[in-house]
């Protein structure tokens, strides 16, 4: 199985912070790696697919970056909508399909 | 519009059963396979595995076979969990999701909106 490892598993920051949550993968995926967004009693929401495209919708301060192993979220300029939790997800390899811990990010 | 509904909340005893529906609307539901995705309370997301709705083939993923069962009725365009045998263990939200478009890879872009399955006794 492919092993996910995102840190940090939780942060603070403040309104406007620039904030960076990295995944890493066990094995080299290429670029087969996908961010979800999910907000307290909700889904998750698809945010980042292969690894930098911005799903429909996702505003322009979210990026995704990376290959291979190591892979980065970035929101450039934190705004209140955005505390939530994030999770990473590797789709290279289908036996099985494998999320990452999770990375909680509060309001300082 | 692409919707997944999935049923209401369950409470039930250890060793009781339970069966989850999701029902997808806004598309052709032969077209798309169904993923099953737990999430125990405050933890991460756990992909359980999927089922084909055109060959009718399911795929568990290695901490899921046995007690899981995938199924669905294409009448109703209607996909199925169904947990035996029920454990503490299994209290978690379990969620259907579906790709966004098969070209492009497993990139969940619907989501069902997430049963809670309690088990106590």
């Amino acid at each position: 199985d492919i092993q996910m490892t995102q840190s940090p598993s939780s942060l603070s920051a403040s309104v406007g912070d620039r904030v960076t949550i990295t995944c890493r993968a066990s094995q080299s995926i290429g670029n087969h790696l996908n961010w979800y967004q999910q907000k307290p009693g909700k889904a998750p929401e698809l945010l980042i697919y292969t690894t930098s495209t911005l799903q429909s919708g996702v505003p322009a301060r979210f990026s995704g970056s990376g290959s291979g192993t190591d892979f980065t979220l970035t929101i450039s300029s934190l705004q209140r909508e955005d505390f939530a939790s994030y999770h990473c997800q590797q789709t290279y390899s289908t036996s099985p399909l494998t999320f990452g811990g999770g990375t909680k990010v509060e309001i300082k | 519009q692409v919707e997944l509904v999935q049923s209401e909340s369950e409470l039930k005893k250890p060793g009781a059963s339970v069966k989850v529906s999701c029902k997808a609307s806004g598309y052709t539901f032969t077209s798309y396979v169904v993923h099953w995705v737990r999430q125990a309370p405050g933890q991460g997301l756990e992909w359980m595995g999927w089922i084909n709705t055109y060959t009718r083939n399911p795929t568990y993923a290695q901490g899921f076979r046995g007690r899981f069962v995938f199924s669905f009725d294409t009448s109703v365009s209607t996909a199925y969990l169904q947990i035996n045998s029920l454990k503490a263990e299994d209290t978690a939200f379990y969620y259907c999701a579906r790709q966004a478009v098969a070209e492009r890879g497993f990139d969940y872009e619907y989501w069902g909106q997430g049963t809670l399955v309690t088990v106590s006794s």
